[in-house]
C-alpha cells in the first residue's frame, strides 16, 4: 500500500530534552516536506527536500533541523524542543515538486511542557 | 495581508444543497492551485486541483479559478453529512517548491 507513515503518532516532552519524528514513504517520492498545524494558522511549511542531500528551509524553520540521506526517509530533529513547538506535525510527500499532489503521513501530536 | 485567505467559517449547509467555498491569494505567479479535505483528527487528503482559468469538475465537486481576480473557489453539489470537514485552500507559485496553505474553511452539512 502507498503511504507516508510518521513516528511517533504522540509525543509528550520536556523543554530541552532532543527528539526525532520519522517520516518514511514507499512511493519513490522526490520531494517531501515536514509541515505544522496550530488552530487558526493553518498548515504552515517548517522545511522541504527536492531529492536526496537537497533540503530547504520553508516558512518557520527556527527550532528544527532536517535530513535526506535516503530517498524515502525524510526525519524531524528537534534539538532543544520549547514549548511552542507543541503543535500537530505531518509529513508529506509528493512525486516531483510542490505542485504536485502531495500525500500526508497520519500526523504527529507533539506537547512540550 | 495573509498569502492565502480563507473563511474559517463554520459554513453550514442543509443536506442536498451546494456548499460554496472561496479562497483568495496574494501573489500573482501562483500557478497551481488545490483544494485538500481534512476531517476532525486526520490528514488532509488532495480532492481537487486546477491550473487554468476556468471550471473544472470532479464528481460533486467543481473548482473554479480566476487569476485576474487571484481567486479560486469550491463548489459541493447535492452536499452529504460526510462532506463535513474543513477544506485547505493551497496554492504552488510558479516554479516554486512550496505550498501555502490557507486557514481552512470549516464545512457542517446538517441533515
Amino acid at each position: 500500500e502507498a503511504q507516508v507513515t510518521q513516528n511517533p503518532r504522540y509525543l509528550i516532552t520536556v523543554t530541552g530534552k532532543k527528539l526525532t519524528v520519522t517520516c518514511s514513504q514507499n512511493m519513490n517520492h522526490e520531494y517531501m516536506s515536514w509541515y505544522r498545524q496550530d488552530p487558526g494558522l493553518g498548515l504552515r511549511q517548517i522545511y522541504y527536500s527536492m531529492n536526496v542531500e537537497v533540503t530547504d528551509k520553508g516558512d518557520v524553520p527556527e527550532g528544527y533541523k532536517v535530513s535526506r540521506k535516503e530517498k524515502r526517509n525524510f526525519p524531524l530533529i528537534l534539538e532543544s524542543p520549547s514549548p511552542n513547538q507543541t503543535s500537530l506535525y505531518f509529513c508529506a510527500s509528493s512525486l516531483v515538486l510542490a505542485s504536485y499532489e502531495q500525500y500526508f503521513g497520519p500526523g504527529t501530536r507533539l506537547t512540550v511542557t | 495581508q495573509k498569502e492565502v485567505e480563507q473563511n474559517s467559517g463554520p459554513l453550514s449547509v442543509p443536506e442536498g444543497a451546494i456548499a460554496s467555498l472561496n479562497c483568495t491569494y496574494s501573489d500573482r505567479v501562483s500557478q497551481s492551485f488545490f483544494w485538500y479535505r481534512q476531517y476532525s483528527g486526520k490528514s488532509p487528503e488532495l480532492i481537487m486541483s486546477i491550473y487554468s482559468n476556468g471550471d473544472k469538475e470532479d464528481g460533486r465537486f467543481t473548482a473554479q479559478l480566476n487569476k485576474a481576480s487571484q481567486y479560486v473557489s469550491l463548489l459541493i453539489r447535492d452536499s452529504q453529512p460526510s462532506d463535513s470537514a474543513t477544506y485547505l485552500c493551497a496554492v504552488n507559485k510558479a516554479a516554486g517548491n512550496k505550498l501555502t496553505f490557507g486557514g481552512g474553511t470549516r464545512v457542517l452539512v446538517k441533515p
